[in-house]
């Protein structure tokens, strides 16, 4: 029983490249969100989704780009990484509204 | 806009004794939901214990419950008989209730790092 599964789970990138983090759940959870965590400041919201095919924008969705072409995965897009994006990337999916959210095990990403 | 606050940044205590976590929130809703979230070395995020908000009773597991104080918009986090496995940040978390528009998104806290020394 995977749950909610994130890709990769380590990476180190340099300034201006580009990477997809993967997040897959098996549970046919409609919701889907990304969160970034930092030292003092807890968990941002970055992006969410409602449904296959939804996105939208959280509290820090600049420098991001988010795609739902399935139920099953939620797909973060940095197109042109900078350090202030080193951060560990969270993504959670949940079945609704007032259903609790089931959390991936994290991606620490390092932009150098 | 709903904000939740842990003014802790570290939190230590003794084996086998009793810490208590703080967290307050500000929000206008009247249906939220309530969460401490425990995250130990590994990065995972752990569900420790949920209240709703228009339950009065505090929410008990095991060794966490919690002390909700509605109208001072207060949620602490009591550990009892401190084990060394409980060493982990936690972090408190916000979510507006079913009927809302927040499409279930959550609203955390800075966290507190809990240490349990031997």
């Amino acid at each position: 029983n995977a749950g909610v599964t994130q890709t990769p789970k380590f990476r180190v990138l340099k300034t201006g490249q580009s990477m997809t983090l993967l997040c897959a759940q098996d549970m046919n959870h409609e919701y889907m969100y990304w969160y970034r965590q930092d030292p003092g400041m807890g968990l941002r919201l970055i992006h969410y989704s409602v449904g296959e095919g939804t996105t939208a924008k959280g509290e820090v969705p600049d420098g991001y780009n988010v795609s739902r072409l399935k139920k099953q995965n939620f797909l973060l897009g940095l197109e042109s990484a900078a350090p202030s994006q080193t951060s560990v990337y969270f993504c959670a999916s949940s079945y609704g509204r007032g259903w609790d959210a089931f959390f991936g095990q994290g991606t620490r990403l390092t932009v150098v | 806009a709903q904000t939740v606050t842990q003014s802790q940044p570290e939190m230590s205590v003794q084996e086998a004794e009793t810490v208590t976590l703080s967290c307050t929130y500000d929000t206008s809703e009247s249906d939220y939901y309530l969460f401490w979230y425990k995250q130990p070395p590994s990065r995972q995020m752990i569900l420790v214990i949920r209240q709703e908000a228009y339950k009065q009773q505090n929410a008990t597991e095991n060794r966490f419950s919690v002390n909700f104080q509605k109208a001072a918009k207060s949620f602490s986090l009591k550990i009892s008989d401190s084990q060394l496995g409980d060493a982990a940040m936690y972090f408190c978390a916000y979510r507006v209730g079913a009927g809302g528009t927040s499409y279930g998104k959550l609203t955390f806290g800075q966290g507190t790092i809990l240490t349990v020394h031997p």
